[in-house]
């Protein structure tokens, strides 16, 4: 069954570095999310992305973050200077048909957990 | 601004007992409703969606309801199993994204 994957699944990082997280969706999804999850708090909708631009963004996806499908399957997020309250459990997810469709049904890989020391 | 509510926040049952998760949300205008299971520091995976017009899902010994006007969505798990031990989410999907309950941590005692 096809399914979303992610890489690396940790990532330790020192505060103030770069980081990229990496994501491969399903082959025939053509939208694309990012969501996190901070431990013991409930998960986060970071971004949306369909046909190379952002859909939707939330108040957390400021400038320090960007996203970017750089070839026809990967699908990356970016943390450009992390800071230490980005220490989450970041999740890639990917539809068929786009989050405001009754359809849209979002599949999620196994995560990364970034770790800003 | 919407918000997902659920309770209880955990539960533990026997085995074999048939439980009922809930899932409350303030604000009806939503596309669908998407439940959720995830285990210890694992990714989400997909139990079942139910778009805005429909009342019910099923997936073998799960069944969930939606009744969008009151705000409210249930998880029936029937036969409960040592395996079904996990967190259980639903999120809402409105205004482009997904925004989720904070979970039920579910323990099925053999």
């Amino acid at each position: 069954e096809p399914e979303v994957t992610q890489t690396p699944s940790h990532q330790v990082t020192q505060m103030g570095q770069e980081v990229i997280l990496r994501c491969v969706p399903i082959s025939n999804h053509l939208y694309f999310y990012w969501y996190r999850q901070i431990l013991g708090q409930k998960v986060e909708f970071l971004v949306s992305f369909y046909n190379n631009e952002i859909s939707e963004k939330s108040e957390i996806f400021d400038d320090q973050f960007s996203v970017e499908r750089p070839d026809g399957s990967n699908f990356t997020l970016k943390i450009r200077s992390t800071k230490l309250e980005d220490s989450a459990m970041y999740f890639c997810a990917s539809s068929v048909v786009g989050a405001r469709s009754s359809y849209n049904e979002q599949f999620f890989g196994p995560g990364t957990r970034l770790t800003v020391l | 601004k919407q918000e997902v509510t659920q309770i209880p926040a955990a539960l533990s049952v026997p085995e074999g007992e048939n439980l009922v998760l809930n899932c409350s949300f303030t604000d009806s205008a939503i596309y669908n409703l998407q439940w959720f299971r995830q285990d210890p520091g694992k990714g989400l995976t997909s139990l079942l969606l139910i778009q805005s017009s429909q009342r019910e899902q099923t997936s073998g010994r799960l069944n969930a309801s939606l009744d969008k006007s009151s705000g409210r969505s249930t998880l029936y798990i029937a036969a409960s199993q040592p395996g079904d031990s996990a967190t259980y989410l639903c999120a809402v999907s409105q205004g482009g994204k997904l925004i989720f309950g904070q979970g039920t941590e579910l323990s099925v005692k053999p």
